[in-house]
């Protein structure tokens, strides 16, 4: 059985504090680990998708790096309209399904 | 170009009572997953559909049951309702090559169970 833990449930910052989210995840075999920010009362918006250890990809100040155990999501300079909570999941091969995190909600403070 | 559409946005029922919720996929998307999320929670896997057969289902009772139409529309069909059903259920298209943006979400019905 697929799982995500995404640690910490919670996080407040201040305006331009950078900080980092992590995601440990434990799959049978990875097809793709994703990062989405979700809004409250919305569903969620995709940000990257990471295939492989070693891969990174980044998106103005959030950028996202991947191992063969955890994923992280750096954050830079953030601003008030990053707080929201972001969700991580991963699909396995022969699998259709996501299995997410609980995500990480990320509040900024002016 | 219109993302995933989902009606209705918010929906009130009596426990007991049946549901239909609809989804309408990104243009070019041909895959539709449905999720529930309960409040502070990830989304859960309920099933998927394509070519108008559920191809893969998650732990939900057969209470829980959907239907793709040949325009790849789609719908949830809960029957018995639950208070344990209240939730944000959230439609998922994708399309077989499953590229970079291959999940695109919609922004969910919130269903309230009284």
């Amino acid at each position: 059985e697929d799982q995500v833990t995404q640690s910490p449930e919670a996080l407040r910052l201040q305006e331009g504090e950078s900080s980092s989210l992590n995601c440990s995840y434990t799959v049978s075999g990875l097809r793709g680990l994703f990062w989405y920010r979700q809004d409250p009362g919305k569903g969620p918006e995709f940000l990257f998708t990471l295939y492989s250890a070693g891969e990174e990809k980044e998106k103005e100040r959030l950028k996202a790096t991947l191992t063969k155990k955890e994923s992280f999501l750096h954050i830079t300079a953030p601003k008030p309209e990053d707080s929201a909570t972001y969700l991580c999941a991963v699909i396995n091969f022969g699998n259709e399904k996501l299995t997410f995190g609980t995500g990480t909600r990320l509040t900024i403070i002016p | 170009d219109a993302g995933v559409t989902q009606s209705p946005t918010h929906l009130i029922k009596t426990r007991g009572q049946q549901v239909t919720l609809r989804c309408s996929p990104k243009s070019g998307h041909d895959t539709v997953s449905w999720y529930q999320q309960a409040l502070g929670q990830g989304p859960q896997f309920i099933f998927q559909y394509y070519e108008e057969e559920e191809r893969q289902r998650g732990n939900f009772p057969d209470r829980f049951s959907g239907h793709q139409f040949p325009n790849y529309s789609s719908e949830l069909n809960v029957n018995a309702l639950l208070l344990g059903d209240s939730a944000l259920y959230l439609c998922a298209s994708s399309w077989p090559s499953r590229g970079e943006d291959g999940y695109t979400f919609g922004s969910g019905t919130r269903l309230t169970v009284v």
